[in-house]
């Protein structure tokens, strides 16, 4: 059974920081990851998709990289703004499943 | 519509009571699935329909839970006898392919709590 850790648990640093969101998976067999970002009661936002063919996938200030062999992948975030605060969720759509299994995410707070 | 959109936001619900929940995706998405967040967690899967078809009802916790899509658009997830375990968020995503598993859009979700 595939199960998805995210590591830390709860992240604080100052704005204009870089940093680096970490994820990991048991079952490297996947179809691809995709990285969400939760705000406080509200639902999922998807950040970035990685097929598992690709490495990495860039959107603005967010590069999200796939190491499928190792099973890991990081979400960078480049010149973190008290914007980007919310809960960010790493999930896995395992091959031949439909459904994706989530990380328990990682609470990130961006201090002005 | 514009989004995945589901009804009520909120619901309170006495322990016992039977609940619907509703979710409406993305015009013209094959596949729906619905999640069930727990506070502090990630969303655990329930299960999954490719048109009017359920094709996965695997994450369902009990037999009190069941989930329907008759017409292969808007889907209802229904909870009977309801329990104080059940309160979480439920979520509700579609995605566009039957294929190889593409980008899943969320709704914001409905919040249950059961009291």
């Amino acid at each position: 059974k595939q199960e998805v850790t995210q590591i830390p648990a709860a992240l604080s640093v100052p704005e204009g920081e870089n940093l680096v969101l970490n994820c990991s998976f048991t079952d490297s067999a996947i179809y691809n990851l995709q990285w969400f970002r939760q705000d406080p009661g509200k639902g999922l936002t998807s950040l970035l998709l990685i097929q598992s063919s690709q490495r990495e996938q860039t959107s603005g200030r967010l590069n999200a990289s796939l190491d499928k062999s190792s099973g890991r992948s990081t979400l960078y975030i480049a010149a973190s703004q008290p914007g980007d605060s919310a809960t960010y969720l790493c999930a896995v759509a395992d091959m031949g499943r439909r459904a994706l299994t989530f990380g328990s995410g990682t609470r990130l707070q961006v201090q002005p | 519509g514009a989004g995945v959109s589901q009804s009520p936001r909120y619901k309170v619900a006495k322990r016992g009571q039977d609940v619907a929940l509703r979710c409406d995706p993305i015009s013209g998405h094959v596949s729906l699935f619905w999640y069930q967040q727990a506070l502090g967690q990630g969303p655990e899967f329930l299960t999954y329909f490719q048109n009017e078809a359920q094709l996965d009802k695997s994450g369902l916790p009990s037999d009190r839970f069941f989930a329907e899509r008759p017409e292969g658009s808007v889907s209802t997830l229904k909870i009977q006898r309801t329990q104080q375990e059940d309160s979480a968020v439920y979520l509700c995503a579609s995605s566009s392919e039957t294929g190889l598993a593409t980008e899943a859009f969320f709704g914001q979700g409905t919040r249950l709590t059961v009291v």
